[in-house]
């Protein structure tokens, strides 16, 4: 079945820096990977998308690359602010399956140093 | 729009108690789902629902049930109370493949 999951549990970057968060997934059939940032009680919020016919998509300071090759997917924080903070998830779903069920890594913790 | 809503915030039970954890979106999606997110943890589909009066299993449904009998309400049950359950438990729905999420409802059970 599918899995997916992050390489880092945590990941502290300075306010202005550039923040870099991975996930590896292992099912070949997933064919649309989301972002989601999740801040502290709250629920997740859909960051940015990108389907399998794409490598790269840029949203506003965020940008995902895809590489089917590997079964990596990584998502980029263009200068990082304080608000950034939060936990990341990736979701990887099978638009084939018809229920559009997706799966959820554990999740990457965005800290922000001021 | 309201989006996806649930209620009730928070909640602490006895073992053994029930309750019905309530789920309600106004995009008239067809898609809904119910996922519990333990500490440091992911999300884990407990069931989903593809439209009204059709729902499934996810990967943690045992100690729940669902019904949908709308589009817009997709109700959890849980029937008897188990520690196990304590958890922040997240609806979303879809209409094509981005969910979109509830605020979520802790659950405590002592």
């Amino acid at each position: 079945g599918e899995s997916v999951g992050l390489h880092l549990p945590t990941l502290s970057v300075q306010e202005g820096d550039n923040s870099i968060i991975n996930c590896a997934y292992s099912n070949s059939a997933s064919d649309y990977f989301i972002w989601y940032k999740q801040e502290s009680g709250k629920g997740p919020q859909f960051i940015i998308d990108i389907r399998s016919n794409m490598d790269k998509r840029q949203g506003q300071r965020v940008t995902v690359l895809l590489n089917k090759t590997v079964k990596h997917l990584s998502l980029q924080i263009a200068a990082t602010q304080p608000g950034d903070s939060a936990v990341y998830f990736c979701a990887g779903g099978a638009s084939g399956a018809g229920s559009y069920q997706l799966t959820f890594g554990k999740g990457t913790k965005l800290s922000v140093i001021p | 729009n309201a989006g996806v809503t649930q209620t009730p915030k928070f909640r602490i039970l006895k073992i053994g108690q029930s309750m019905t954890l309530q789920c309600t979106q106004d995009m008239n999606h067809n898609y809904m789902y119910w996922y519990r997110q333990d500490p440091g943890m992911g999300l884990k589909l407990i069931y989903y629902s593809v439209g009204a009066g059709i729902t499934d299993k996810g990967e943690v449904p045992n100690g729940y049930n669902v019904s949908r009998s709308t589009t817009e309400d997709f109700p959890l049950r849980l029937e008897l109370a188990a520690p196990s359950q304590t958890s922040v438990y997240f609806c979303a729905s879809t209409e094509f493949d981005t969910q979109y999420f509830g605020p979520g409802t802790r659950l405590t059970v002592l």
